[in-house]
């Protein structure tokens, strides 16, 4: 079964730092791009951050560039993202997804298959 | 980057069709796929059209999507509509120039 489970979630300060981890079963990792999506509290869904399939290419959102970094270990089916300097506006539901397969090639503008999410809470 | 622009909601009774679009803000709707996604409350997305029009396998066929370059739109039709449809839609496509992603809003479809 091809699955995503996030981890690493929490409640941290304003100004603090948090690392997120996603674990992959049930695929091939190191062939996909991944990603994560972001959900505040009653609002909708924001992209974050891709991460190519070697881990040597990234992408951010305006919002988190310069304080979040993804990354992967490939060997261990993982995809990480450390985020620094948070902000209230950070909280939300972080969502890791698998960058879209269409005729057995690999590509990063879709996502055809998401986890359950972590719930990170930034609040003093 | 652009913005895509979706209505906060629709309604339509069972077994009825509703649509839902999906406005691109700038350039064209045809320069990037578009992507739609469901999201039951307290679910996480899935995907249910790629590639503006395509449907994943096990995604019914009463999903369908299409794209209207007159009006740089996208849209989700869904005819037989059951309750289980009643979920917030999303749509998605990305800026290939900056290397981004973009969602729509998202549209809470009730069905009643």
């Amino acid at each position: 079964e091809v699955q995503l489970v996030e981890s690493g979630g929490g409640l941290v300060q304003p100004g603090g730092s948090l690392r997120l981890s996603c674990a992959a079963s049930g695929f091939s990792f190191s062939t996909y791009w991944m990603h994560w999506v972001r959900q505040a509290p009653g609002k909708g869904l924001v992209w974050v951050s891709y991460i190519n399939r070697d881990g040597s290419s990234t992408s951010y959102a305006a919002s988190v560039k310069g304080r979040f970094t993804a990354s992967r270990d490939n060997a261990k089916n993982t995809l990480y993202l450390q985020m620094n300097s948070l902000s209230v506006e950070d909280t939300a539901v972080y969502y890791c997804a698998r960058g879209i397969s269409v005729g057995g090639q690999y590509y990063y503008y879709g996502m055809d298959v998401w986890g359950q999410g972590t719930t990170v809470t930034v609040s003093s | 980057n652009f913005m895509l622009t979706q209505p906060h909601s629709v309604s339509e009774s069972p077994g009825k069709t509703v649509t839902i679009s999906c406005t691109r803000s700038s350039g064209s709707i045809a320069s990037n796929f578009v992507q739609w996604y469901q999201q039951r409350p307290g679910s996480s997305p899935t995907i249910v059209i790629y590639e503006d029009n395509e449907r994943p396998s096990g995604v019914p066929d009463r999903f369908s999507g299409s794209i209207d370059s007159s009006s740089n739109s996208a849209s989700l039709t869904i005819s037989g509509l059951k309750t289980e449809d009643e979920a917030d839609y999303y749509c998605q496509s990305y800026d290939s120039s900056n290397h981004v992603l973009v969602f729509g809003g998202g549209t809470k479809l009730t069905v009643l």
